[in-house]
């Protein structure tokens, strides 16, 4: 089965600490994994493609295959990154049909 | 100059209304969705359509029908509203099925049966 789990509800950390969101997939093909971003109130964005293996506002993933695992991370949080982090799987098939995780919120307190 | 639109932003209405929330993007992509989020934040997808073509009809109830007049519009029709039917539904867009893009969102439109 395609699942997409992100274990913490929600996670809080100072501003300047490290931030690690984990993202754990199940699939049994080649996987393609995404991170979306949702400020308060605002549309989900595109965060993080792991093919392209970029990094986007100080953010990075990386694929652990043997771990199943697409964890996001950033080395110094900062206020403005407190937003609704999804984690994203594209499906088998012709459809391009994304699962999503349940979203992780971050808080980062000043 | 939106992307993706949406309308209405929010949507108050009785149990038991039919409503219909609009979507269109102008992006040229082939590809769009319907993604409920619930009170919870969960992401679910609905429904996808390429090119005017239903591909996508995950388990939803009847009473929510699509409706693709071009490959620039997917709308949702909703019959017979219920309280568990309040949420936030997003449409999307993407170049094409079956390719490795992500996903333009559009900002979303907050229903609320009452």
């Amino acid at each position: 089965a395609q699942r997409v789990t992100q274990p913490e509800k929600l996670l809080s950390v100072f501003k300047g600490a490290p931030v690690e969101l984990k993202c754990n997939y199940s699939y049994s093909g080649s996987p393609e994994l995404f991170w979306y971003v949702q400020y308060s109130r605002q549309r989900l964005q595109l965060l993080l493609r792991h093919i392209s293996r970029e990094s986007i506002k100080g953010f990075t993933a990386d694929l652990n295959k043997g771990e199943t695992s697409f964890h996001l991370k950033k080395p110094f949080a900062q206020e403005e990154d407190s937003a609704m982090y999804y984690c994203a799987l594209r499906g088998g098939g012709a459809t391009n049909k994304l699962i999503f995780g349940t979203g992780t919120l971050l808080a980062v307190q000043p | 100059d939106t992307a993706v639109s949406q309308t209405p932003k929010y949507l108050v209405t009785q149990m038991g209304n039919d409503k219909s929330i609009k979507c269109e993007q102008n992006l040229g992509h082939d590809t769009m969705y319907w993604y409920k989020q619930d009170s919870k934040k969960f992401l679910k997808i609905m429904f996808s359509y390429n090119n005017k073509e239903l591909i996508i009809n995950e388990t939803v109830p009847n009473r929510f029908s699509p409706k693709s007049p071009d490959k620039a519009h997917l709308n949702l029709h909703i019959n017979s509203l219920e309280l568990g039917d309040s949420a936030v539904y997003f449409c999307a867009s993407s170049p094409a099925a079956g390719v490795l893009y992500g996903y333009t969102f559009g900002s979303g439109t907050r229903l609320t049966v009452v």
